[in-house]
């Protein structure tokens, strides 16, 4: 299995709700990332878990707030965003990169949660 | 601060003809990996080819192969007999080996399209 799945596919929510987007991976990774993308453009990190544990956060609202239930889940729960916040959301995964000749450091991405804030 | 800079914002091929795309970045670190990534229209982002600083063999995929300059810090794609399918947004990406994860660094991108 090497996918990354993301739950939902769409959501649109008003600027009062609070929902929460997730991610799965069963590849064994100990990584995994919240990207932000913008149409067009390239995504940006938002954070990063390393063995269920936060390891970076991009300086990103507190409106966002990710959790790491288990190494397999990754939530970003999202409560009084804005319009601004309207955007694909890609969760990525990775095995840690302990060493060069890694046989995959790469990042697999999910297909992404399209959010609309209205 | 690593940088990826992707000059060529769009690019057009016509079908079976070959393309590349180019790549510059800027590190002061010795090792490190380069990625190109592949985000068709609507679709999932997924890896092209990969790229260990510490090789100086370039890394081949099928049709698509890179160009890697080390002291020039290049790191072009091409695509031969390129496909319909092969239109999509490709991003140049760069990671560093530190102590645990590092994130990827993305260029802007380069919007490729193939034409029948």
């Amino acid at each position: 299995d090497t996918e990354v799945t993301q739950t939902p596919k769409h959501l649109v929510m008003g600027m009062t709700n609070k929902k929460s987007l997730k991610c799965e991976q069963h590849m064994g990774h100990r990584a995994m990332y919240w990207y932000k993308q913008k149409a067009k453009k390239p995504p940006e990190l938002m954070f990063v878990y390393s063995y269920e544990k936060l390891s970076i956060n991009e300086s990103v609202p507190s409106r966002f707030s990710p959790e790491c239930p288990n190494s397999s889940l990754l939530n970003l729960h999202l409560h009084a965003l804005q319009p601004e916040d309207s955007a694909l959301y890609l969760c990525a995964s990775s095995q840690e990169a302990v060493s060069w000749g890694a046989p995959s450091n790469e990042q697999f991405f999910g297909p992404g949660t399209r959010l609309t804030v209205l | 601060a690593q940088t990826v800079t992707q000059s060529q914002p769009e690019m057009s091929v016509q079908e079976a003809e070959t393309v590349t795309l180019s790549c510059t970045y800027d590190t002061s670190e010795n090792n490190y990996y380069l990625f190109w990534y592949k985000q068709p229209p609507s679709r999932q982002m997924i890896l092209v080819i990969r790229q260990e600083a510490y090789k100086q063999q370039n890394a081949t995929e099928n049709r698509f192969s890179v160009n890697f300059q080390k002291a020039a810090k290049s790191f072009s794609l091409k695509i031969s007999d390129s496909q319909l399918g092969d239109t999509a947004m490709y991003f140049c990406a760069f990671m560093t080996l530190l102590s645990g994860n590092t994130p990827l660094v993305f260029g802007k991108g380069t919007r490729l399209s193939v034409i029948a």
